[in-house]
């Protein structure tokens, strides 16, 4: 059974910094693409982040570059997201999903809330 | 950036009815679409991926077309369940969602 699970959402200050993990199960971690993707209350989808199979190459919203930092170790099986110098607006469920590269077998976590406030 | 539109934001129609999405890309983005649903409360789920290719499960009543710049998610014969928040989302370059339609049942 493919499962991704995401961890590290919690209350934070603005300023402040959270590293989310996604772990996953079920497939072959190492050959797909991983993204980040958030929704804040009551808003659509925002894509924030994605990864290449192997990690080399990694591309930003405009929204989070300079601040979050996409990464995964292919031998635990997981993505992380380093988030600095959070704001407001970055309150949201932060989803880790398979990219819709992988076609028909594509996969979305349950997703992780981070809120940001004083 | 590739920006992405819908239309229309919020259609109401009855069960039955034959239901039409359309997504536009600011540019070109091939046939590189994802179309999702996602029901009051609960997470994405993937519907058409490769803008017309149906993902194992999903119900046939879904289907996509379009390539280049526009393109459209139908139901041919809308039930309860369908009731639903949609989005496209392309992944040509970077990656980006539209906006988003939402689906009410008369």
């Amino acid at each position: 059974e493919v499962q991704l699970v995401e961890s590290g959402g919690s209350l934070v200050q603005p300023g402040g910094s959270l590293r989310l993990s996604c772990a996953t199960s079920g497939f072959t971690f190492s050959n797909y693409v991983m993204n980040w993707v958030r929704q804040a209350p009551g808003k659509g989808l925002e894509w924030v982040s994605v990864i290449s199979a192997s990690g080399d190459t990694t591309y930003y919203a405009d929204s989070v570059r300079g601040r979050f930092t996409i990464s995964r170790d292919n031998s635990k099986n997981t993505l992380h997201l380093q988030m600095n110098s959070l704001r407001a607006e970055d309150t949201a469920i932060y989803y880790c999903a398979q990219d819709p590269t992988s076609g028909d077998f594509m996969y979305w976590g349950q997703g992780t809330l981070v809120t940001v406030s004083s | 950036d590739i920006q992405m539109t819908q239309s229309p934001s919020t259609l109401s129609a009855s069960v039955g009815d034959r239901v039409t999405i359309t997504c536009r890309a600011s540019q070109s983005i091939g046939t590189w679409l994802a179309w999702y649903q996602q029901s009051p409360g609960k997470d994405p789920k993937v519907l058409i991926y490769k803008a017309s290719s149906l993902r194992s499960g999903v119900p046939p009543r879904f289907s996509g077309s379009g390539s280049g710049t526009e393109f459209t998610l139908t139901i041919s014969s809308l039930q309860p369940d369908d009731s639903a928040t949609y989005y496209c989302q392309q992944y040509d370059a970077y990656r980006a969602f539209g906006p988003g339609t939402k689906v009410e049942i008369k």
